[in-house]
């Protein structure tokens, strides 16, 4: 069963515009999200990640929101970038001190227009 | 410079074979993964190891076997039992007990063929 899921698969904007990616879970024992990003037939890069004792981490253009009450995640970019254009994987851990393994969303494939 | 190295990029596989995806890390991490990308699919976890000569089953581990002899090497091996194994293979190493930084890093993939 998909314990995190990613509901849209793909999400067109505009360059200099925001883009919202969304990101829900049903586990509430996770306690580490990360957002990576992916171009195909390559591997995913780190991004951007939060702790759950946390309800909002940024990095430049990037910011990561955390609801826990809502068990929902989402990634804001702005403005948006024609590079930025790829597929976006949000991932959860239940066990940030032992290094246990990711729980990876389906993703979004984001196209950012000129 | 560190990094993690899968290889080969591209692997053909006729059916009935078992073939070996290498991959190799010089991060000093414990940890290391293998995932299975499938089109609208994400990432599965196929099988981790946390320290030499251990390693535990994912989601998605029939049809699949490793070794982890090294700690900078993380085999995957998929046998002739795996249905379908036409998919595009990820090894990932990690410091245990530290998803802080980085999280994971990611070899840059291996896509098998079966024809």
């Amino acid at each position: 069963d998909q314990q995190v899921k990613q509901n849209s698969p793909s999400l067109s904007v505009q360059e200099g515009r925001i883009s919202i990616l969304n990101c829900d879970y049903t586990n509430s024992m996770f306690d580490y999200f990360l957002w990576y990003k992916k171009y195909p037939a390559e591997g995913p890069t780190f991004l951007i990640s939060i702790s759950s004792i946390k309800d909002k981490n940024e990095d430049g253009r990037f910011t990561v929101f955390l609801n826990k009450s809502a068990k929902h995640l989402s990634l804001h970019i702005v403005p948006s970038q024609p590079g930025d254009s790829a597929v976006y994987f949000c991932a959860a851990s239940a066990d940030s001190n032992s290094g246990y393994a990711l729980n990876f969303g389906k993703g979004t494939s984001l196209l950012v227009t000129p | 410079d560190g990094g993690i190295t899968q290889s080969p990029k591209y692997l053909f596989r006729k059916e009935g074979q078992n073939v070996t995806l290498s991959c190799e890390q010089n991060l000093n991490h414990d940890a290391m993964y293998w995932y299975r990308q499938d089109p609208g699919q994400g990432l599965r976890l196929i099988y981790y190891s946390q320290i030499v000569n251990d390693f535990q089953k994912g989601d998605i581990a029939e049809g699949y076997s490793v070794s982890r002899e090294k700690k900078e090497s993380f085999p995957l091996t998929v046998t002739s039992a795996q249905k379908n194994p036409t998919a595009f293979y990820l090894c990932a190493s990690s410091i245990v007990g530290d998803l802080s930084n980085y999280g994971y890093t990611f070899g840059s993939g291996t896509r098998l063929t079966v024809v």
